[in-house]
């Protein structure tokens, strides 16, 4: 069974730049969840989709965004980069409902970083 | 506001060892409580979790250790081996609404089990 796959790996953006990240969660998981992971703030939760829906959002500026697609795949955009958004991008998939909803199961996650 | 506080940063442990992070949450509405292990250039994988019905949860060398009145969970680990040098995350997570798990982290623990 495959796991979660984020593509790209690694990434380099210039400041005021536009960047699009993608996610595939495991098979016939339908929530798939972002997190930004620096050494200063730790892991931290930026938005969950479900069925298509934006179910819960972290605090986050409006720069990032996201979508899920009927097939479950997921893309994070962050628009104007600033230098403090160099961080891991890191996608979660779960099914999404009941009780098993809560085990999340991460991808390796995009490295961005912005000069 | 850090709602999971982590304990020890780092911790080092002779091989054999018994290596233990605690954590400390606020929230009682909190309902799952997961750890995740990370390599470096990895994402956080799923270890081993608890619910608050439970008050310790064993699975192989991995003990998970819950006292609800306390607000306090630990991960212990058994016989330490190098190959448990890692950065250990505990988390807790609740319905925030329609059926949505958010997980909050702690810090981490970077673990070194030297030989």
């Amino acid at each position: 069974k495959a796991g979660v796959t984020q593509t790209p790996r690694y990434l380099i953006k210039t400041r005021g730049q536009q960047v699009t990240l993608s996610c595939s969660p495991i098979s016939g998981h339908r929530s798939v969840s972002w997190y930004q992971q620096t050494p200063g703030q730790g892991l931290q939760f930026l938005f969950e989709y479900f069925s298509e829906t934006q179910r819960n959002k972290g605090n986050f500026p409006g720069r990032f965004s996201g979508r899920q697609f009927s097939n479950s795949r997921s893309e994070m955009n962050v628009s104007t980069l600033e230098l403090g958004d160099s961080a891991l991008y890191l996608c979660a998939s779960s099914w999404g409902h009941g009780r098993t909803n809560t085990e999340a199961f991460f991808g390796q996650g995009t490295r961005l970083t912005v000069v | 506001q850090q709602q999971v506080k982590q304990s020890p940063q780092s911790l080092i442990v002779q091989k054999g060892g018994i290596s233990i992070i605690n954590c400390a949450y606020e929230n009682t509405a909190f309902d799952y409580f997961p750890w995740y292990q990370q390599f470096p250039g990895k994402g956080p994988a799923l270890l081993i979790a608890i619910r608050p019905d439970v008050s310790e949860k064993k699975e192989g060398r991995f003990t998970i250790s819950f006292n609800k009145s306390a607000k306090q969970f630990s991960l212990h680990i058994m016989d330490s081996q190098p190959g448990d040098s890692a950065t250990y995350f505990c988390a807790a997570s609740q319905d925030t609404g329609a059926g949505s798990y958010q997980l909050t982290f702690g810090k981490g623990t970077k673990l070194s089990v030297i030989p």
